[in-house]
């Protein structure tokens, strides 16, 4: 029974579409969030979500836009893909805000051409 | 200079070696250490948990925190091949809306 669960665990697309990733968590915990690993395997923090609340937003373009219609629930669109948003982004939550590990999902690897 | 700095790899050991990986970081509020592991097409899972300064042992893992340092380590005795994957350290500050903060990672290959 997966913890952390993504779709679609791949995406080829062109420039210029729009995409969703969805992520849904059965852990019952309350903060999710969205990473971005690069090809160097860099992780670097998109977005955290606590109870369905916005509470970390880091220098991301306006085209890429969090969703929690629930705590068990954070999905990510992307408009207007540019080939640099090419990367493996991944899904985690955690039980608190500042507590616990962090448990991620496999990920969704966007390959923008 | 980068919050959290390690060593970018790759490391190649033979099976059997004692493998030491390290970060150093800049933020003096960081109070939670950890260590995730990587492997090829899977997301990074939790190895090691460490608060504040000290040795934490799990089998043939030691992660150390050197706070005065602003240095982390994690040693693998007697590597195996199946402990080949990519070391990410990571690390945080206490408080709400702390984020955690991962080192570049740095992938090990153990021969067999």
């Amino acid at each position: 029974d997966t913890a952390v669960s993504q779709t679609p665990k791949y995406l080829v697309t062109q420039m210029g579409n729009d995409k969703s990733i969805k992520c849904e968590q059965n852990l019952g915990h309350d903060t999710m969030y969205w990473y971005k690993q690069d090809s160097k395997k860099f992780l670097k923090i998109m977005f955290s979500y606590n109870n369905k609340e916005l509470i970390i937003n880091e220098t991301v373009p306006n085209r890429f836009s969090p969703k929690s219609p629930d705590k068990a629930h954070l999905n990510l669109h992307i408009n207007s893909l540019e080939l640099g948003d090419s990367a493996v982004y991944f899904c985690a939550s955690r039980t608190g805000i500042d507590t616990g590990e962090l448990f991620f999902g496999e990920g969704s690897r966007l390959t923008v051409l | 200079q980068k919050e959290v700095e390690q060593d970018p790899g790759p490391l190649s050991v033979p099976e059997g070696a004692i493998v030491s990986l390290n970060c150093t970081y800049s933020n003096s509020a960081f109070q939670y250490f950890m260590w995730y592991r990587q492997y090829s097409r899977k997301g990074p899972e939790l190895l090691m948990y460490t608060y504040s300064s000290g040795n934490k042992e799990d089998g043939r893992f030691t992660a150390q925190v050197d706070k005065s340092s602003k240095y982390i380590s994690l040693f693998i005795r007697d590597s195996q091949p199946s402990d080949s994957a990519t070391y990410l350290c990571a690390m945080s500050a206490a408080g709400a809306n702390s984020k955690l903060t991962f080192g570049k990672g740095i992938t090990l290959s153990v021969r067999p």
